[in-house]
């Protein structure tokens, strides 16, 4: 697509529900990142694919948080057993190559996000 | 360890006048820095980056930054502000001894612009 698409762009959830969300990429895109921005707060990176792997989780705040990218396109972001300190906007992010330093790779563009609210 | 701080939470401008939003950071080496900008219901968009070069570097919609390395910032810019550019604007930097992972940004907590008419 044109732009990076999430869904969904609300999801409301009680303590201890199983959550996925949903990140399409621009076409083409290698590098896809999710990244959580909190109430008030800049966004914090999470985790960084290229291609099919995850070549970096380090932003990952515990083992509830796991995220997939099977086909190298689109990724999911799986949280298990949701607590209300996950309540936050989820956000996505890809550009053309994620591991090389040229002018497309240290831009990000961004989707419009997922905000979960964890009741 | 790496930070970003935007000093302030919002800054306000008539429209027309001059404005600066600040942004000031901390990493070993040269840093790459960024300033994204978020509107309401939006993904954050990108204005401006400094990797290397010239200090003073030209983005998006009349925006500019100055890197300027002695006093560790890289505040925006605006000769003249329009109504349209009041949204909520963060600064980044990205390490660069960081490799293999070059979207790994760390965001400032945010400044609100507000330009009234």
């Amino acid at each position: 697509g044109a732009g990076v698409s999430q869904t969904p762009s609300n999801k409301v959830t009680e303590k201890g529900k199983y959550v996925e969300l949903r990140c399409d990429p621009i076409s083409g895109h290698t590098a896809l990142y999710w990244y959580r921005q909190s109430l008030g707060q800049g966004p914090e990176f999470l985790i960084y694919f290229q291609g099919t792997g995850a070549a970096d989780d380090s932003g990952l705040p515990n083992d509830r948080f796991f995220a997939v990218r099977p086909e190298g396109s689109v990724s999911t972001l799986k949280i298990q057993r949701t607590e209300r300190g996950d309540s936050a906007v989820y956000l996505c992010a890809s550009s053309p190559i994620g591991g090389r330093e040229n002018s497309g790779a240290n831009v990000l563009t961004f989707g419009a996000g997922s905000r979960l609210t964890v009741l | 360890a790496q930070s970003v701080a935007q000093p302030e939470d919002q800054v306000n401008v008539a429209e027309g006048n001059p404005l600066t939003v600040k942004c000031t950071y901390s990493v070993s080496g040269n840093p790459y820095l960024f300033w994204y900008v978020q509107y309401p219901n939006r993904g954050l968009q990108f204005l401006l980056k400094y990797i290397t070069g010239d200090n003073l570097v030209k983005g998006s919609y009349g925006f500019e930054a100055e890197f300027n390395k002695s006093q560790t910032s890289f505040h925006l810019k605006k000769p003249s502000a329009l109504v349209s550019d009041s949204a909520l604007y963060f600064c980044a930097v990205r390490d660069p001894t960081l490799s293999g992972n070059t979207g790994k940004l760390i965001f400032g907590q945010g400044t609100t612009l507000q330009v009234k008419p």
